[in-house]
C-alpha cells in the first residue's frame, strides 16, 4: 500500500542552523501539506502547496519556513534560521484530490510518520 | 474561537467494551468535512474515519463509527469491541470547504484511551 514517507526520523540541530525535512508524498497525489506537534500538544497546520505554488499557511508560516518540490518525487520544509520553539515533531501529509462536504470522500489527507527536530 | 473540541484528555476502556471519544466543532460553512486520526506511541498519524457534512448516513469503518449530529455539530468517534491496540491518542480533526480555499486541517487537542485488560 501507497505510503507518505519523511527523513529523518529525527534531526537534531543547534539553534540558529539551517534545517531541512524530506517527504516523498503517495506518488499520484497532486495536493501537499506540512504540519507541526509541538510535544503533547494538537497538531497545527503550517503550509499546503499545490500546482507548485503554496496554495495556504498558517501564521506559524513565517519568512523563516519554505516549501520546494525541488523534483517530481520530493517535497521539502526548510526552516533557515531555527529556533528552540521550532522543536516539535513534523508531519508531511498528501491527498489525491480536495473534496467538500458534498462530494464525500476522496480528499482524505494521509500523514508520513513524521520527523522529530530537536533544536538544542 | 476554537474549531475542534474534545474536552476528554483521557478515557479509559475495558477490553471488548466500547467506548465513545466526543468532539465538537465550530464551523460557518455550510460544506465542511470531519475526520478522526489515530496516533500511537510511535507518532504516526492514521486516518481512520471520514463524514462529509452534506453525508446522511453516519460514518462506519470496520469497529469505528461516527456518532455525526449537525445541529449540535458533534462528531463523535464511536469504537466497538475495544482492542488493547486501540490504546493511542485519538484526534479529531476538520476542513471546511477546500472549494472556498481551505484545505488545511484543523485539529483538536486529542483525546488518550487506555484499554484495559
Amino acid at each position: 500500500e501507497p505510503e507518505v514517507t519523511q527523513t529523518p526520523s529525527h534531526q537534531v540541530t543547534q539553534m540558529g542552523q539551517e534545517v531541512i525535512l524530506r517527504c516523498v508524498p503517495i506518488s499520484n497525489h497532486l495536493y501537499f501539506y506540512w504540519y507541526r506537534q509541538i510535544l503533547g500538544q494538537k497538531v497545527e497546520f503550517l503550509v499546503s502547496f499545490y500546482n507548485n505554488e503554496i496554495s495556504e499557511k498558517s501564521e506559524i508560516f513565517d519568512d523563516q519556513f519554505s516549501v520546494e518540490r525541488p523534483d517530481g518525487s520530493n517535497f521539502t520544509l526548510k526552516i533557515r534560521s531555527t529556533k528552540l520553539e521550532d522543536s516539535a515533531m513534523y508531519f508531511c501529509a498528501s491527498s489525491r484530490t480536495l473534496t467538500s462536504g458534498r462530494t464525500g470522500f476522496g480528499g482524505e489527507q494521509f500523514f508520513g510518520p513524521g520527523t522529530r527536530l530537536t533544536v538544542l | 474561537a476554537q474549531k475542534i473540541t474534545q474536552t476528554q484528555p483521557g478515557m479509559f476502556v475495558q477490553e471488548k467494551e466500547a467506548v465513545t471519544l466526543d468532539c465538537t466543532y465550530d464551523t460557518s460553512d455550510p460544506s465542511y468535512g470531519l475526520f478522526w486520526y489515530k496516533q500511537p506511541s510511535s507518532g504516526e498519524m492514521i486516518f481512520l474515519i471520514y463524514q462529509g457534512s452534506y453525508d446522511q448516513q453516519n460514518a462506519t469503518e470496520g469497529r469505528y463509527s461516527l456518532n455525526f449530529q449537525k445541529a449540535r455539530k458533534s462528531a463523535n468517534l464511536v469504537i466497538s469491541a475495544s482492542q488493547l491496540g486501540d490504546s493511542a491518542m485519538y484526534f479529531c480533526a476538520m476542513r471546511e470547504d477546500p472549494m472556498a480555499g481551505a484545505n488545511n486541517l484543523f485539529f483538536g487537542t486529542g483525546t488518550r484511551l487506555t484499554v484495559i485488560p
